[in-house]
C-alpha cells in the first residue's frame, strides 16, 4: 500500500526566514508524481509545486523548492523568504496511476 | 476558468437524514475525485470518475454512500441515513487525464457537513 508521512504536525518560522517541511512516502511504483498543496485557513486547497519521479532535477517555483530524494523516498519542501501569507496547512501528496494519497499535513505559521 | 464549484457550502442535518452534494468540475477536466477531510487531517480519497465511469471506490465509502457522474460532467455524492461520524468537509477535485500526465488536481471549496 502507498503511504505518505508528514512527521511535523506544526512548525513556525520568522518572516523572511527559510523553513523546510518534510515528507516521506512509500510505494512500489517507479513512475509517479509528488505534489505539495497549501490550504490556508478556511480557504481552498491550491497547488504549490509538483515533481515528476523520473526527473532528477528538483522542482522550483519562485520561493518554493523541493529536495526530492527518490532512493530515500523523501520529498521535502523549502520555503525561502517566508511571508505572512504562507501561513497555512501544507499537504504532501503522492499520485501513482490516478489516485492521490495525502499526508496528514503540517501547520505552518509565519511570525511577524 | 470558473474553477471547481461545490454546492452547498454548508449543510446541517439531523442524524438519519439523507443528504446530497453537487460538484461541477472545470469544464475540460475528465477526471473527478471526491475526498473527505476531517479537522486537522489530510483529504481521504473516497471515489474517482473518469468521464462517467466510476473507476474506484475506497473502503471508506460504505453502502450508505453513493456517487454518480451521469453525463461525465457534474457529479453528486449522496449519503443516506447520516451518522455523527459523517460530519466532515467533503472535497471535490478535478483534473485532466493521462497516465503520464502531471496535471494536478484542482479543488473546490468543499461542502461542510454537520450532523446534529
Amino acid at each position: 500500500a502507498q503511504t505518505v508521512t508528514q512527521s511535523q504536525p506544526e512548525m513556525s518560522v520568522q518572516e523572511a526566514e527559510t523553513v523546510t517541511l518534510s515528507c516521506t512516502y512509500d510505494t512500489s511504483e517507479n513512475n509517479y508524481y509528488l505534489f505539495w498543496y497549501k490550504q490556508p485557513p478556511s480557504r481552498q486547497m491550491i497547488l504549490v509545486i509538483r515533481q515528476e519521479a523520473y526527473k532528477q532535477q528538483n522542482a522550483t517555483e519562485n520561493r518554493f523548492s523541493v529536495n526530492f530524494q527518490k532512493a530515500a523516498k523523501s520529498f521535502s519542501l523549502k520555503i525561502s523568504d517566508s511571508q505572512l501569507g504562507d501561513t497555512a496547512m501544507y499537504f504532501c501528496a503522492f499520485r501513482g496511476t490516478y489516485k492521490y494519497i495525502f499526508g496528514t499535513g503540517t501547520r505552518l505559521k509565519v511570525l511577524a | 476558468d470558473t474553477g471547481v464549484s461545490q454546492d452547498p457550502r454548508h449543510k446541517i442535518t439531523k442524524r438519519g437524514q439523507n443528504v446530497t452534494f453537487r460538484c461541477d468540475p472545470i469544464s475540460e477536466h475528465n477526471r473527478l475525485y471526491w475526498y473527505r477531510q476531517t479537522l486537522g487531517q489530510g483529504p481521504e480519497f473516497l471515489t474517482y470518475f473518469q468521464n462517467e465511469a466510476q473507476l474506484e471506490k475506497s473502503r471508506l465509502l460504505s453502502d450508505r454512500f453513493s456517487a454518480e457522474r451521469p453525463k461525465g460532467s457534474f457529479s453528486t455524492l449522496e449519503i443516506q441515513r447520516t451518522e455523527q461520524g459523517d460530519s466532515a468537509m467533503y472535497l471535490c477535485a478535478s483534473s485532466l487525464s493521462g497516465r503520464n500526465s502531471n496535471q494536478p488536481q484542482h479543488f473546490g471549496d468543499g461542502t461542510r457537513l454537520s450532523i446534529l
